[in-house]
């Protein structure tokens, strides 16, 4: 069956550092990823979308690439702020279909 | 919350009980989903729409059932409400299924507790 999974539940990092995300697939192949971040007692908000013929995209201080041979997309925050502290979710997804979401990461940034 | 409205936001009911959970868009989106979020599990599709009257099954839908009357408004109903049932229910909007269109839009969650 179709699994995704983000390294690790929760990620600590110092102000002003690079925090990278990872989000793994297996058993699937999907035309584009997609980025959410949620806040405490809010739903997710999108953040960036990344096709499979894409290596690399960027928006401001985020950057995803995306790696099909590897099944991987990591997810990287720079010069990251205490105001970046939430939970960041991969989703993956195929034309036609419903998007499928991972567990999240939990990122604290500390100042 | 990009024009979605969940109603209501918190309700703890008893076991056994029905409940319908209400979403409300303004976007003219023709997708509409019902998600649920627990720890540990994450995002789980329950139901969604892909237009009026038209309905699919998600991963988790034992136990829910969905309608949609209107374009604007997407209803989950629990005919009989388990402790298992417990959770934060999220429902969001999508334009499409396509590539670009399938970005979606959240609503701000319904906390449903049942007691």
């Amino acid at each position: 069956s179709q699994k995704i999974e983000q390294n690790s539940e929760a990620l600590n990092i110092q102000e002003g550092k690079t925090a990278t995300l990872t989000c793994n697939y297996t058993n699937y192949s999907p035309a584009y990823l997609q980025w959410y971040r949620q806040d405490p007692g809010r739903g997710p908000v999108f953040l960036l979308l990344i096709r499979e013929n894409e290596k690399e995209k960027r928006k401001e201080r985020l950057k995803v690439t995306f790696d099909t041979t590897l099944k991987q997309s990591l997810f990287h925050i720079t010069a990251s702020q205490p105001a970046d502290s939430a939970t960041y979710l991969c989703a993956l997804g195929q034309a036609g279909t419903a998007l499928i979401f991972g567990k999240g990461t939990t990122l604290s940034v500390s100042s | 919350d990009a024009g979605i409205t969940q109603s209501p936001r918190h309700k703890v009911t008893e076991t056994g009980t029905p409940v319908t959970l209400r979403c409300h868009q303004t976007e003219n989106h023709r997708y509409m989903y019902w998600y649920r979020q627990d720890p540990g599990h994450g995002l789980r599709l329950i139901h969604y729409s892909y237009g009026v009257k038209d309905t699919d099954k998600g991963e988790v839908s034992d136990g829910y059932s969905v309608s949609r009357s209107k374009t604007e408004d997407f209803l989950l109903t629990l005919e009989s409400a388990t402790s298992s049932q417990t959770s934060v229910y999220f429902c969001a909007i999508s334009e499409s299924t396509g590539l670009a269109k399938n970005i979606q839009y959240f609503g701000a969650g319904t906390r449903l507790s049942v007691l």
